[in-house]
């Protein structure tokens, strides 16, 4: 079913460390996936995107890797930098239109 | 445009008044999403539009919502005789068509007091 977290994870990293953010869907016919990045009072915002048929999928800085078989999503940022400190929202799409997200994780970077 | 506009950016209404939130998706994208996000949450769907079709009401809290896109462009999001649980961030998101990559807007707080 869906999940609605109200108290985030954090992961906290250091300037030029690599990330990783994870996530896991709740529906095995989710064949589309999106990773946002929400900073504060801002809209969220489109990182990168996944269907079913792709295991590995790689952006500027950013990897998605998908595993099907234990319904998981992760995020990989490369070199982090202190603009990427925001909050990180995995989306599953299993039907029409519907976005579901997960709870978000609080990516923090230390200088 | 640019990218997905709403307004107003800001709305403070009386309960019981009746609102309309307006979405200006990007050019030539098909499909429109409503979302309601909560503080420290991620966005929740509402509904949503393929050109000027709602394909999908099924997030919509209640009769009180009701959304259009009469000409398969801009959206309007209403909320008839509002409570104070109505007050959240809405936010618009389009597409180029269905599951692919999905452009949010900066969103419409709106406060019911």
């Amino acid at each position: 079913g869906e999940s609605v977290g109200l108290h985030l994870p954090t992961l906290s990293v250091q300037e030029g460390d690599n990330s990783i953010i994870n996530c896991a869907y709740s529906n095995s016919a989710s064949d589309y996936f999106i990773w946002y990045k929400q900073e504060s009072g801002k809209g969220p915002q489109f990182i990168i995107d996944i269907r079913s048929n792709m295991d590995k999928r790689q952006g500027q800085r950013v990897t998605v890797l998908l595993n099907k078989t234990v319904k998981h999503l992760s995020l990989q940022i490369a070199a982090t930098q202190p603009g990427d400190s925001a909050v990180y929202f995995c989306a599953e799409n299993n039907q029409g239109g519907k976005l579901i997200f997960g709870q978000g994780t609080e990516l923090s970077v230390k200088p | 445009g640019a990218g997905v506009s709403q307004s107003p950016r800001y709305k403070v209404t009386k309960r019981g008044q009746d609102v309309a939130l307006r979405c200006d998706p990007i050019s030539g994208h098909v499909s429109l999403y409503w979302y309601r996000q909560a503080l420290g949450q991620g966005p929740e769907f509402l509904t949503y539009f393929n050109y000027e079709a709602q394909q999908d009401k099924s997030g919509l809290p209640n009769d009180r919502f009701s959304a259009e896109r009469p000409e398969g462009s801009i959206s309007t999001l209403t909320i008839q005789r509002t409570e104070q649980r109505d007050s959240a961030m809405y936010r618009c998101a389009s597409s180029l068509k269905l599951k692919t990559a999905t452009f949010f807007g900066q969103g419409t707080r709106l406060t019911v007091v």
